[in-house]
C-alpha cells in the first residue's frame, strides 16, 4: 500500500524566513512524487514534480529515497506563499494517486 | 496548459434526490479521470478512477450504485450521486491525467460543494 505523510498540519513561518515542509512517502515500488498548491478559493495547482528537478516560485525539493522523504523548500517566505500544500505520490503508470493529509503555510507579515 | 473545467461549483438538493456533477478536459484528451472527496479541513480521499470506454475502478469503501460514474468521451467524465442524504454533502473534485513529453502530473477540476438538505 502507499502512503504519504505530511506531518505538520500548520506551519507559521515569518516572511523572509526559510521554509520547509516535510513529507515522507512509504511505496514498495518507484514512486512519482508531487507538490500541490491550493491557494484560498483556488483550485489544486501543480507546484512541483520531482522527476523535473525543478524550481518554481522559489520552491524545491529533492526526492530522498534512503530517507523515503521528499521535503519542500523554499529559502525566503514570503506572504504570497501562505496556502495549502499537498504531497501526492502516484504508482507506476500514473493508475493511482494518493495525496498526504496537507499543510497549511501561513507567512506572517 | 491542460485545463479541467468542473461543473457546478455549487449545489443543493434535496434527500433522496440524484446530483450530477461534469468534468470536462478543455484542451486535451483525459482518457483517464480521477474523482475525490474532501471533507473539511482534509485530505483528498480518492474515491475512483475513471477509464474512457471502460467501468470505473471504486475505492474500497466507496459504493458504486451511490456514485455512478460515466466517462463517455475522452473529454467527459460525469459522477451522479444517487439518492443523496446529507452525509454525502462534501467538496467533490475531478482531475485528469495529463500526459505528454513535457508536461504530465496532473489537474485538477475547480470542485463542486454538494450540500444535501
Amino acid at each position: 500500500a502507499q502512503r504519504v505523510t505530511q506531518p505538520e498540519k500548520l506551519l507559521s513561518v515569518f516572511k523572509g524566513a526559510p521554509v520547509e515542509l516535510k513529507c515522507n512517502y512509504s511505496y514498495s515500488g518507484s514512486p512519482e512524487l508531487f507538490w500541490y498548491v491550493q491557494y484560498s478559493r483556488q483550485r489544486l495547482q501543480l507546484l512541483l514534480r520531482h522527476i523535473s528537478r525543478e524550481s518554481i516560485k522559489g520552491f524545491t525539493a529533492d526526492l530522498n529515497k534512503g530517507e523515503t522523504s521528499f521535503h519542500l523548500k523554499k529559502p525566503f517566505a514570503q506572504e504570497e506563499d501562505s496556502a495549502m500544500y499537498y504531497c501526492a505520490l502516484a504508482s507506476g503508470g500514473y493508475q493511482k494517486v494518493t495525496f498526504g493529509t496537507g499543510t497549511k503555510l501561513q507567512v506572517i507579515p | 496548459g491542460a485545463v479541467v473545467s468542473q461543473h457546478p461549483s455549487r449545489v443543493i438538493c434535496k434527500s433522496g434526490t440524484s446530483v450530477k456533477i461534469e468534468c470536462r478536459s478543455l484542451d486535451f484528451q483525459a482518457t483517464t479521470m480521477f474523482w475525490y472527496r474532501q471533507f473539511p479541513k482534509q485530505s483528498l480521499m480518492l474515491m475512483a478512477t475513471s477509464n474512457e470506454g471502460s467501468k470505473a475502478t471504486y475505492e474500497q469503501g466507496v459504493e458504486k450504485d451511490k456514485f455512478l460514474i460515466n466517462h463517455a468521451s475522452l473529454t467527459l467524465s460525469t459522477l451522479t450521486v444517487t439518492s443523496a442524504h446529507p452525509e454525502d454533502s462534501s467538496f467533490y473534485i475531478c482531475s485528469a491525467r495529463v500526459t505528454g513529453a513535457s508536461n504530465y502530473g496532473y489537474t485538477f477540476g475547480s470542485g463542486t460543494r454538494l450540500t444535501v438538505v
